[in-house]
């Protein structure tokens, strides 16, 4: 298996819901990836986990909650959002998270927030 | 931090021409330059890549060009086909942090 999966494929949410987002893959990948892309726009990194540890965080808005109960899942729980948080959110992963890696992205999650 | 500019912003060639897109990097540690192509409404996908200490590395019609002294990569497709239509993206790696910086992407169009 050489998937990055990603649920839900899109997503509909106002700003005062709370939803998550789920990865998973299994490659044996110990390091995880949030990227935000918008329309027309490079991924921006949002965070890195590495042995399930998180070693980057983007200055990311707290509205935006990252988790990774193992090495195969990554979760980012959503709340209050804004409606410029509007994004495709990709999830990636690569083999150790120690540099000169490929990423293998998931084919994300569309969001839309009203 | 680490900045990435990517020329140009669009490229329109024929079916069969040679496309060339230029990205050039600040931070002199960079030692890591992945390519993605993204083709519409699906995901990125690595075409090639390139550490320091190689000038240049060829994949069948893809090839990756580094100079390192003037802190510029490029990539270069050659006898393109209708499917190599996608936007492209250079990165590269900040080496403290061991995360890539993306490029602002190339948008390729070949004309059948």
């Amino acid at each position: 298996d050489t998937e990055v999966t990603q649920t839900p494929k899109h997503l509909v949410m106002g700003m005062t819901n709370k939803k998550s987002l789920k990865c998973e893959q299994h490659m044996g990948h110990r390091a995880m990836y949030w990227y935000k892309q918008k329309a027309k726009k490079p991924p921006e990194l949002m965070f890195v986990y590495s042995y399930e540890k998180l070693s980057i965080n983007e200055s990311v808005p707290s509205r935006f909650s990252p988790e990774c109960p193992n090495s195969s899942l990554l979760n980012l729980h959503l709340h209050a959002l804004q409606p410029e948080d509007s994004a495709l959110y990709l999830c990636a992963s690569s083999q150790a998270g120690t540099g000169n890696e490929k990423l293998f992205f998931g084919s994300g999650t569309q969001l839309s927030v009203l | 931090g680490e900045n990435v500019e990517q020329h140009p912003s669009t490229l329109s060639v024929q079916e069969g021409d040679s496309a060339v897109i230029k990205c050039t990097y600040s931070d002199s540690a960079s030692n890591y330059f992945p390519w993605y192509k993204q083709e519409l409404g699906k995901r990125p996908q690595l075409i090639i890549d390139i550490r320091s200490n190689v000038g240049e590395k060829k994949d069948q019609r893809i090839a990756v060009t580094l100079n390192k002294t003037a802190k510029h990569f490029s990539l270069h497709i050659t006898e393109t086909q209708p499917e190599d239509s996608a936007v492209y993206f250079c990165a590269d790696e900040d080496t403290g942090r061991r995360a890539l910086t993306f490029g602002s992407g190339t948008r390729l169009q070949v004309q059948p």
